[in-house]
């Protein structure tokens, strides 16, 4: 089973969808959590961090439930831009190893 | 800007050959990676390292080795290049205090004939 598992889509929404992404996490002892993205033939970017409490940025909003270990990506209101491959990624425990998840792709059709 | 630079977009190497992935940061950073990414399998680890001359085996490190002599520059090496480890491959560096932001390189297209 890999440490870090995504539904890896497509999503195909229209604009002005709102669209969420799951991610699952198989180490308990996992201590940091994040979204990112990465665009068609480019590198991945940091999107947001993952807070306990959750949090928002715009029209991102991300949870963790660490009690079923798993983190979530909301988008509201799609845009085209958004179309990309969210990556949800893991730090375990003692700080540095940095786990990616394979990505969710997200195509916005106008 | 931080800047992570991988010394080649491209490269087509024999099988057998040995080959060296170099990357240069620019930002101090203690902690640097190499993933491999391949279609469905998302980004997997081959090593990081989280100090000058300090390494640890990522979740795929068979058939590589890496070498951290400054703090800046992190190079992986592929000791016998083989068919199946044409990829593309992604340096990245972070700092500790905020590990989980990561900054990457453009990726290196390797192509093992």
């Amino acid at each position: 089973r890999k440490e870090v598992e995504q539904d890896p889509g497509p999503f195909n929404v229209p604009e002005g969808a709102t669209v969420a992404f799951n991610c699952t996490y198989s180490n308990s002892a996992s201590q940091s959590f994040f979204w990112y993205r990465q665009d068609c033939r480019k590198e991945p970017k940091l999107l947001m961090s993952v807070y306990s409490s959750g949090n928002e940025d715009g029209r991102f909003t991300a949870q963790l439930n660490r009690a079923s270990q798993y983190i979530s990506l909301l988008i509201r209101d799609s845009k085209l831009s958004d179309s990309a491959t969210y990556l949800c990624v893991v730090i375990r425990a003692g700080g540095f190893k940095t786990i990616f998840g394979a990505g969710t792709r997200l195509f916005v059709k106008a | 800007d931080v800047k992570v630079t991988q010394s080649s977009r491209y490269l087509v190497k024999r099988t057998g050959e040995k080959v060296f992935l170099e990357c240069v940061q620019d930002m101090d950073h203690e902690n640097m990676f190499w993933y491999r990414q391949d279609p469905g399998l998302g980004l997997r680890l081959i090593y990081f390292s989280y100090d000058v001359k300090m390494k640890e085996k990522g979740d795929i490190p068979e058939g590589y080795s890496v070498s951290r002599e400054k703090k800046e520059r992190f190079s992986l090496i592929l000791e016998s290049a083989s068919t199946n480890q044409t990829s593309m491959y992604l340096c990245a560096s972070s700092s500790t205090g905020t590990a989980g932001e990561a900054f990457f390189g453009q990726g290196t297209r390797l192509t093992v004939v």
